[in-house]
């Protein structure tokens, strides 16, 4: 069974460019979950969702980032404009409902210069 | 601020000795804690958690030891192999939340053979 994956796994732009990251879970997984890392910091929840709503987006930073999951399956976080301080590596996570084990994707390293 | 403390950055150990990580946590409503490992450029993957309900628990080499009372917890690795070499995040949840975990900033760990 594929695990979850995370595209692209490095991201290098400048400050106000958009980036789209791009998330596929584990397959049957309802709950997809974003979390991010700023370098040798925490990681830190950004939002939720169960199949393609949104159950809690109480992490995210401000309005210049978006999720969307597109019919329950794939989820794609949008940040626009970048600022410098969006840099970290972003992951995502999956699981199934009413199970708490939460698989993680690779991340995407993002970098805005 | 931190809810979830890990206070070494980083711990080296000789491979066959014990490895402690600590973890010390702030909120008095977390009532389950876990421990991930993250190994560079993967995301990280279950290890070990523990109820509040419980002050230990072992799975083979892995134990993890919780003090309620003193809002803290430990991971114990005995004997330590160079493969235990990664990131080790400390989470906890609240109870009744959702299964959304508050992270440490972790604790890399370095086992010489």
């Amino acid at each position: 069974e594929a695990g979850v994956t995370q595209f692209p796994s490095h991201s290098v732009i400048e400050k106000g460019q958009t980036v789209t990251l791009r998330c596929d879970p584990i397959s049957g997984h309802d709950n997809l979950y974003w979390y991010r890392r700023v370098m040798g910091k925490e990681i830190k929840f950004l939002l939720h969702f169960v199949k393609e709503s949104k159950q809690d987006e109480s992490g995210m930073p401000n309005n210049r980032f978006l999720a969307e999951r597109t019919g329950g399956t794939y989820s794609t976080l949008k940040v626009q404009p970048a600022e410098l301080e969006d840099s970290g590596v972003y992951f995502c996570a999956s699981s199934q409902t009413g199970l708490d084990t939460q698989y993680f994707g690779p991340g995407t390293r993002l970098t805005v210069l | 601020d931190q809810q979830v403390k890990q206070n070494s950055p980083s711990l080296s150990v000789q491979e066959g000795r014990i490895s402690i990580l600590n973890c010390d946590y702030t909120n008095s409503m977390f009532d389950y804690f876990l421990w991930y490992k993250k190994y560079p450029a993967e995301g990280p993957t279950f290890l070990i958690s523990i109820s509040s309900i419980k002050d230990k628990n072992e799975d083979g080499r892995f134990t993890v030891f919780l003090n309620k009372s003193a809002k803290h917890l430990s991971l114990h690795i005995v004997p330590s192999q160079p493969g235990d070499s990664a990131v080790y995040f400390c989470a906890a949840r609240r109870k009744g939340g959702s299964y959304i975990p508050t992270f440490g900033r972790g604790t890399s760990l370095i086992v010489h053979p």
